[in-house]
């Protein structure tokens, strides 16, 4: 079965640096997305992506925030100065059609410190 | 915005039934998925409803009124594999149609 890919799986980093999480999802999807799970409380939405453009951000996804679809097959989700607060799995997710549930990746697990 | 309620958690014994609520007060509804979350791990998709009635797939099924503002999903012969979050999300009728997540119920199957 086709999955979403993420690396790395887990990231550690000093408040204030940048970091890149990468995703690859499913090759014929056309919606992607980026979720964040802070340990312990409930999965919330961060931003959208459709047709090489952010359908719709979350009041959590500020300026230190990006999106880009560099290549026909990543999805990168660019923090540019970590806080201790952005400590928290990352999910990318994938689907073909807007009103099919999400295929999520694996997570990548950003512990800033 | 959307408001998910379900409850926190729930224990059931190895071969029965269990139903986990949901309800939900939405300002655009698109569809309610129900996602299976194990500890550590990535949410799976369960189910997806858009019009009111029930949806059976195997073991799970999953049922919505949209009128009440409520679904569940149901849970046959339990196995102790089952214990995990399960997530009630509703999703928005933008045309990307981002998902609100509920805070997921956690299910404890015990022998």
């Amino acid at each position: 079965e086709p999955e979403v890919t993420q690396t790395p799986s887990h990231q550690v980093t000093q408040m204030g640096q940048e970091v890149i999480l990468r995703c690859v999802p499913i090759s014929n999807h056309l919606y992607f997305y980026w979720y964040r799970q802070i340990l312990g409380q409930k999965v919330e939405f961060l931003v959208s992506f459709y047709n090489n453009e952010i359908s719709e951000k979350s009041e959590i996804f500020d300026d230190q925030f990006s999106v880009e679809r560099p290549d026909g097959s990543n999805f990168t989700l660019k923090i540019r100065s970590t806080k201790l607060e952005d400590s928290a799995m990352y999910f990318c997710a994938s689907n073909q059609q807007g009103s099919k549930g999400y295929t999520f990746g694996s997570g990548t697990r950003l512990t800033v410190v | 915005g959307q408001n998910i309620d379900q409850p926190t958690e729930m224990t059931a014994t190895e071969g029965a039934i269990v139903q986990i609520n949901c309800t939900y007060q939405t300002s655009g509804f698109n569809g309610l998925f129900w996602y299976q979350q194990h500890a550590g791990e990535a949410p799976t998709f369960l189910s997806y409803n858009v019009l009111d009635g029930l949806e059976e797939k195997g073991r799970f099924s999953s049922f919505l009124s949209r009128s009440k503002g409520y679904s569940y999903l149901l849970l046959k012969e339990l196995q102790m594999k089952d214990s995990a979050s399960y997530l009630c999300a509703v999703r928005d009728n933008t045309n990307a149609g981002k998902s609100t997540f509920g805070d997921g119920t956690t299910l404890t199957v015990k022998p």
